[in-house]
C-alpha cells in the first residue's frame, strides 16, 4: 500500500539546524510531486514547499526561504527537508504528504506520520 | 497568496445532525479544492479532492460541492468518529493554502 514514513522526533538548540526524512513505498515516487507542511502546537496547517522528485526542482514559502532546502535520493525513495536557523517557533509536527495535479488535482492524497521538532535551549 | 477562509471556526452538533462547513477563498481556485479530516495527534485525511470528487475509501455522507471561491462540505449524518478538525486546502497556485480549520465538537 501507499505508504509515507518520516524519521523520528528531534530536539535542537535554537540556531542549529534539523533535517527530517520521508521514505516513500508502494508507488512510482518520481510521479509525484513530495510537499512539506508543518503545524505548530494547536495551530492549523501551513504549506512549506514542494520537491519534484523527477527533476529535484522545488518550490518554497516566502516566509522559509533562505532557510529550507529540500532534496530526495530517488535510489531510496525518500525525500528530505532540512530548516536551518532554528527557532522556538519552528517548534512544530512536520509532515510530508504527496499530490499529482493529474490525478487528485494537486490535493494532498497521503500524508506522514508526522516528525515532532522540539526547539528549546 | 490565496486566503482561504472557513466558517464556522468551530461547531457543536448531535450525532446524526447535518453538518456543513463552508470554504471561501480570496480570488478563484477553480475546482482545485480540497478537505482534510484531523483527528488529535494524527496526520491530517483526504476526505475530497477537486471540490467534489470523494477519495476512495471515504464513506458517503461526506460530500463536497462549490467552484471558484465558494466550497461546501457537508456530512449528512454526523457519526461520532467524525468529530474531528476539518482544514479546506487550495492547490490552483503556489502556495498551496488552507483554510484556518473548523473543529467539530460534541454537543
Amino acid at each position: 500500500q501507499v505508504q509515507l514514513v518520516q524519521s523520528g522526533a528531534e530536539v535542537k538548540k535554537p540556531g542549529a539546524s534539523v533535517k527530517v526524512s520521508c521514505k516513500a513505498s508502494g508507488y512510482t515516487f518520481t510521479g509525484y510531486y513530495m510537499h512539506w507542511v508543518r503545524q505548530a502546537p494547536g495551530q492549523g496547517l501551513e504549506w512549506m514547499g514542494r520537491i519534484n522528485p523527477n527533476s529535484g526542482g522545488t518550490d518554497f514559502a516566502q516566509k522559509f526561504q533562505g532557510r529550507v532546502t529540500m532534496t530526495r535520493d530517488t535510489s531510496i525513495n525518500t525525500g528530505y527537508m532540512d530548516l536551518s536557523s532554528l527557532r522556538s517557533d519552528d517548534t512544530a509536527v512536520y509532515y510530508c504528504t504527496r499530490a499529482a495535479v493529474a490525478v487528485t488535482g494537486g490535493a494532498f492524497d497521503t500524508w506522514g506520520q508526522g516528525t515532532l521538532v522540539t526547539v528549546s535551549s | 497568496d490565496i486566503q482561504m477562509t472557513q466558517s464556522p471556526p468551530s461547531l457543536s452538533a448531535s450525532v446524526g445532525d447535518r453538518v456543513t462547513i463552508t470554504c471561501r477563498a480570496s480570488q478563484s481556485v477553480r475546482s482545485y479544492l480540497s478537505w482534510h479530516q484531523q483527528k488529535p495527534g494524527k496526520a491530517p485525511k483526504l476526505l475530497i479532492y477537486a471540490a467534489s470528487s470523494l477519495q476512495s475509501g471515504v464513506p458517503s455522507r461526506f460530500s463536497g460541492s462549490g467552484s471558484g471561491t465558494d466550497f461546501t462540505l457537508t456530512i449528512s449524518s454526523l457519526q461520532p468518529e467524525d468529530f474531528a478538525t476539518y482544514y479546506c486546502q487550495q492547490s490552483y497556485t503556489i502556495p498551496d493554502t488552507f483554510g484556518q480549520g473548523t473543529k467539530v465538537d460534541i454537543k
